[in-house]
């Protein structure tokens, strides 16, 4: 399986501010990576699917503006939340997919990272 | 719209028992399952993944599939309480481009 680590593992900040959380593939050269959120006892919601080069591709409902995401080299996703509010509080996790693109897709398999557990006062 | 349903439990079984995690799922097309484990307060863990109908063992856990059914399931053989978690089944729907869709969990509680 592929190695993901995220940075930082937990954050606490004011209401207001920014915080931005990394994702990298440690021993794999991720094309796509996928950030998801998780509130307390409620299942993972996917975000957005990062695409390395290019526009990441957010899910309905999430605000590009708030969430901004960067995936600028093949091992590096990053999450900034902007102007963060309690009802953001939630755990971040990231995931790399591994496996080959197009048709064979289906077949790919997902590893997470540790997660972020983002607290705002 | 796609869904992966679970009950979400909890499924209390004793040490060493067979515990059976069930997971149904809307999207006839759908061609991969996985299931995660997931600790409290730590991030999902890949357990096993099926593509073809029927069974397929790991160790002690048996993941079973029944496409026309559109039922997957997770048994857990000889169970520990360190199987004590929340299992996510997910599946990757119709033509397989797009991403995982997650079900909310089934958490399993393994009474020593």
């Amino acid at each position: 399986g592929a190695v993901v680590s995220q940075h930082p593992s937990w954050v606490i900040c004011k209401s207001g501010t920014s915080v931005k959380i990394e994702c990298r593939s440690l021993d794999f050269q991720a094309t796509t990576m996928f950030w998801y959120r998780q509130f307390p006892k409620q299942s993972l919601m996917l975000m957005a699917t990062s695409n390395e080069g290019s526009k990441a591709t957010y899910e309905q409902g999430v605000e590009k503006d708030k969430f901004l995401i960067n995936h600028a080299s093949l091992t590096l996703s990053t999450l900034t939340v902007t102007s963060a509010h309690p009802e953001d509080s939630s755990f971040y996790i990231c995931s790399v997919e591994l496996g080959t693109s197009g048709l064979l897709r289906a077949y790919n398999e997902q590893f997470f990272g540790p997660g972020t557990r983002l607290t705002v006062l | 719209q796609k869904e992966v349903e679970q009950n979400s439990g909890p499924l209390s079984v004793p040490e060493g028992a067979i515990a059976s995690l069930n997971c149904t799922y809307s999207d006839r097309g759908s061609q991969s399952f996985f299931w995660y484990r997931q600790y409290s307060g730590k991030s999902p863990e890949l357990i096993m993944f099926i593509y073809s109908n029927g069974d397929k063992e790991d160790g002690r856990f048996t993941a079973q599939l029944n496409k026309a059914s559109q039922y997957v399931s997770l048994l857990i053989r000889d169970s520990q309480p360190s199987d004590s978690a929340t299992y996510l089944c997910a599946v990757i729907p119709n033509s397989g481009n797009t991403p995982l869709v997650f079900g909310k969990g089934t958490r399993l509680s393994v009474i020593a």
